[in-house]
């Protein structure tokens, strides 16, 4: 079975500074990881994935993820938030050999002017 | 198309009624998914298809709920004798690669909101 757990309902930054929306997720194999984010009333749209290879992805909007297999964590980082960022943050994983992937309870981002 | 289309955007049905959501994939796409998602929760995993073959339906909660993709492109989620705890918006995405291979990410819909009075 795989799971993701995205402990924080809701994270407040303020614009300019870094923030970080934390992931952890488990399965039995070697996972591929994903960001989702969901602005209100629309589908939900990639940002950015981990397949294997460098532990720092790259994204879009200048979003970057970190993978932690020690701590079976992707955290998802911007060093300085937008207004504009301001939406559903979604951590997904997908155990290699299956095509099920599944999604957090996902995280509101709250950017503060 | 350019993108993951749904119809419906907006359904009310009463409990009870027979409801039909359409999803047309990016053309091309090979992968095909519905996610069921509950307000304030993250999306459920409900079907894949491969082409037109159904290859997981696990996550479907009742056999009231049935999907279909005849020609391996568009599908139509079908819920049978709907009941309130199927209120939700029901998102369709697509992949290009078959079996999502190589960790290719979902292009989802806008999602259909159903609603069951």
């Amino acid at each position: 079975a795989q799971s993701v757990a995205q402990p924080e309902d809701q994270v407040n930054v303020a614009e300019g500074n870094p923030l970080t929306v934390k992931c952890t997720y488990s399965v039995s194999g070697n996972p591929y990881l994903f960001w989702y984010v969901q602005y209100p009333n629309r589908g939900l749209q990639f940002l950015l994935k981990y397949i294997t290879g460098d532990n720092l992805v790259k994204g879009s909007y200048g979003f970057e993820a970190e993978f932690n297999k020690s701590q079976t964590s992707f955290h998802l980082k911007k060093p300085s938030a937008l207004v504009s960022d301001s939406a559903l943050y979604f951590c997904a994983v997908r155990d290699r050999g299956y095509q099920k992937v599944t999604f957090g309870t996902g995280t509101k981002l709250q950017v503060i002017p | 198309g350019a993108g993951v289309s749904q119809s419906p955007r907006y359904k009310v049905a009463k409990r009870g009624q027979d409801v039909a959501l359409r999803c047309d994939p990016i053309s091309g796409h090979v992968s095909l998914f519905w996610y069921q998602q509950a307000l304030g929760q993250g999306p459920e995993f409900l079907t894949y298809f491969q082409n037109e073959a159904q290859l997981d339906k696990s996550g479907l909660p009742s056999d009231r709920f049935f999907a279909e993709r005849p020609e391996g492109s568009v599908s139509t989620l079908k819920i049978q004798r709907t009941q309130q705890e199927d209120s939700a918006v029901y998102l369709c995405a697509s992949s290009l690669l078959p079996g999502l291979a190589r960790g290719g990410e979902l292009f989802f819909g806008e999602g259909s909101r159903l609603t069951v009075l």
